[in-house]
């Protein structure tokens, strides 16, 4: 089944302790991104990979760090968590720039 | 700065009816834009997409339009059903490397 896979789904943590968010997605996309979303603020784009090693900022890429090291994984890094990255986070591929975007299931991350 | 507006009250809509919403944009031209549909809960699914060379896009009950004039995307669902109660989400895309900005969504409710 083609899908995007992200792990973990709910995560409380602390500020400060470093985390990681995973995606991937078996669709053999060149495209990969990552969002959070907020109420009243809908989907940001954090982070967006055309390919291999090349990635590049969104909207908001303030407090995180990507990389794609390989086409089917995109993992998101949270150094220094802070409350305020408290979010619905979601991480999606796409076959081309411009296509559909498959997201994943989404990951509640909850910094206190 | 660079807005995209979509009407954050919910659109009550009687089954039968053709509910339309609207995704105005400021600031911005589009090569392209999207529409998702979002559960509660879940990750978006892809609707459509059109381009800015083109005026209308079909798909089963769904149509858009766009107007780059009035910088506007019109979203229309005919003969609404009770399952396309859902949160819809247009998104624009300004070049082909994958970056994508969201609108904040409008609810639809349709009612039997």
């Amino acid at each position: 089944e083609a899908q995007v896979t992200q792990n973990p789904r709910y995560l409380i943590t602390v500020t400060g302790k470093k985390l990681t968010v995973t995606c991937s997605q078996n669709m053999n996309h060149e495209y990969m991104s990552w969002y959070r979303q907020d109420p009243g603020l809908g989907l940001r784009q954090i982070y967006y990979s055309m390919n291999v090693e090349v990635t590049d900022k969104g909207d908001v890429p303030e407090g995180y760090k990507v990389s794609r090291k390989e086409k089917r994984n995109f993992p998101l890094i949270l150094e220094s968590p802070s409350p305020n990255q408290t979010s619905l986070y979601f991480c999606a591929s796409s076959s081309t720039g411009v296509g559909e975007q498959y997201f994943g299931p989404g990951t509640r991350l909850t910094v206190t | 700065s660079q807005k995209i507006e979509q009407n954050s009250e919910a659109l009550n809509i009687q089954e039968g009816k053709t509910a339309t919403l609207t995704c105005n944009y400021t600031n911005y031209s589009p090569a392209y834009l999207q529409w998702y549909r979002q559960d509660p809960g879940r990750g978006p699914v892809f609707l459509l997409l059109i381009r800015e060379n083109e005026k209308e896009k079909r798909k089963e009950r769904l149509k858009v339009t766009f107007d780059t004039t009035l910088k506007q995307s019109l979203f229309h669902i005919t003969a609404s059903q009770p399952a396309d109660s859902a949160t819809y989400l247009c998104a624009l895309g300004t070049d082909s490397w994958g970056k994508l900005q969201f609108g904040a969504g409008t609810q639809v409710v349709v009612t039997p």
